[in-house]
This record gives structure tokens, C-alpha cells and sequence, in this order.
């Protein structure tokens, strides 16, 4: 069974400007989840969504934004991005987003903001 | 936000020897999850509790669900060269329960 996958690897973006992250969970995952991972602050929740809707969110601006689509499939958005966005963006899936805690990772977006 | 107390920061040690390592948190966690990251890649799941006083093997690791249920710690026993890389402790809260919170990570490196 394929893993979480997450387009693209790697990103550079200039202050001000948008972005959007991709992520497609293991097949047959329906809860999607979040993650920002800096140096300083390490693995951040940002949300999670289930059933195309978002259920938990974590301490972020407004500027981070997320959806999901019927097949699970999930992006997010960063709008008017700041140098502390520089960040790599984990998505992880889970198989019913209830109880039982395991998530697993994809391998990330490095997003680079100058 | 929230994060979990994990000790030691890094660890340096030589190939053969057992390691340690622990995270502690004021809050009660539903879930004890344990992950391997290396450089450029997502955190790999290791070893996942879901009872306290639980005590799990996944190969030559060995974690425990701390009786509190507030604590857990991942033992590797004759550590390997592939065993080096970032290890994160992860909490499962009760409310909120994909909402994991994570340890700030142990270094592991190996002299050969």
C-alpha cells in the first residue's frame, strides 16, 4: 500500500506570496492532519480534517488555511507568507481519525520564504 | 504551543551500547506514540501504546506507557548505524485526539 505522499518537495517563495500544499493519504485513510516543523519550535499542529471537514486546529494565524475533497485528498494554504513560514510542512494520515492516536507521516514540503 | 518534555536533548554513543530516552508532560495523553525522522524525510511511526503500564517491543525497541499515564520512555538495545537519526515521543490528548503533541526530539548518533 502506497504512503502518504506530498507535492511538492521543495518550494521557495518570496515574502508576501501564496502557497498551496498537496498531500494524498494512504488509501482508505480518511482523517488528514497537519504538521509545521521549524528548528526552533519543532512539529506544530495546524489541522486536521475528517470527512472533508476541518475538526481540530491548532494555534496558527488565520493566514493557514486548509481543505479536504471527497477522495481524502488535502491541501493547504499559506496567504501573504512571512520569513517565519520557512518551515517543513508534514501531512499525516490516520484510518478513522478516532481513538487510536497513529498517524502516519509523508515526507514533507521544505518551504523556503526570502 | 504545547510540546513534551523529551530527555536527553542528544545522545553519542558507541555502536553496541543500549539507549534511553523519555518524555514527561503535565497533562494525561491517551495515546504513546514513538517516531524515527531522518534528514530530509517524515517521522516513521516506531511503536504506538494505547494502555497505561503497557509494555511494547517492535524488534530491539522496547517502549513503555508510563502508569500516570503522563510518561513514556523508548529503549533500543545494540544500537546500529541505521539507528541514528531524530526520535520524537508523541502524546495523543484526550480531547482533540488527532491533535498530537511532540517532544522536541533526541539526536541519536553512533560511533562505529
Amino acid at each position: 500500500k502506497a504512503g502518504v505522499t506530498q507535492t511538492p518537495r521543495y518550494l521557495i517563495k518570496t515574502r508576501g506570496q501564496q502557497v498551496t500544499l498537496s498531500c494524498s493519504p494512504i488509501s482508505g485513510h480518511r482523517s488528514v492532519s497537519w504538521y509545521q516543523q521549524t528548528p526552533g519550535q519543532g512539529l506544530q499542529f495546524l489541522f486536521e480534517y475528517f470527512s472533508e471537514t476541518q475538526r481540530n486546529k491548532g494555534n496558527f494565524p488565520g493566514r493557514f488555511s486548509g481543505r479536504q475533497f471527497s477522495n481524502s485528498r488535502s491541501e493547504m494554504n499559506v496567504s501573504t507568507l512571512e520569513l517565519g513560514d520557512s518551515a517543513l510542512y508534514l501531512c499525516a494520515s490516520s484510518l478513522l481519525g478516532g481513538e487510536r492516536g497513529e498517524q502516519f507521516f509523508g515526507p514533507g514540503t521544505r518551504l523556503t520564504v526570502l | 504551543g504545547q510540546q513534551l518534555n523529551q530527555s536527553p536533548q542528544s545522545m553519542f554513543i558507541q555502536e553496541g551500547e543500549d539507549v534511553s530516552m523519555n518524555c514527561t508532560s503535565s497533562s494525561i495523553f491517551n495515546t504513546w506514540l514513538w517516531y524515527k525522522q531522518d534528514p530530509g524525510e517524515g517521522p516513521v511511526l516506531l511503536i504506538a501504546l494505547y494502555k497505561a503500564g503497557e509494555l511494547t517491543s517492535n524488534g530491539r525497541l522496547t517502549a513503555q506507557f508510563g502508569i500516570t499515564r503522563k510518561d513514556s520512555f523508548l529503549n533500543i538495545s545494540a544500537s546500529i548505524p541505521s539507528d541514528v537519526g531524530i526520535y520524537f515521543c508523541a502524546g495523543q490528548p484526550i480531547q482533540g485526539a488527532q491533535k498530537l503533541v511532540f517532544g522536541q526530539g533526541t539526536r541519536l548518533t553512533i560511533n562505529p
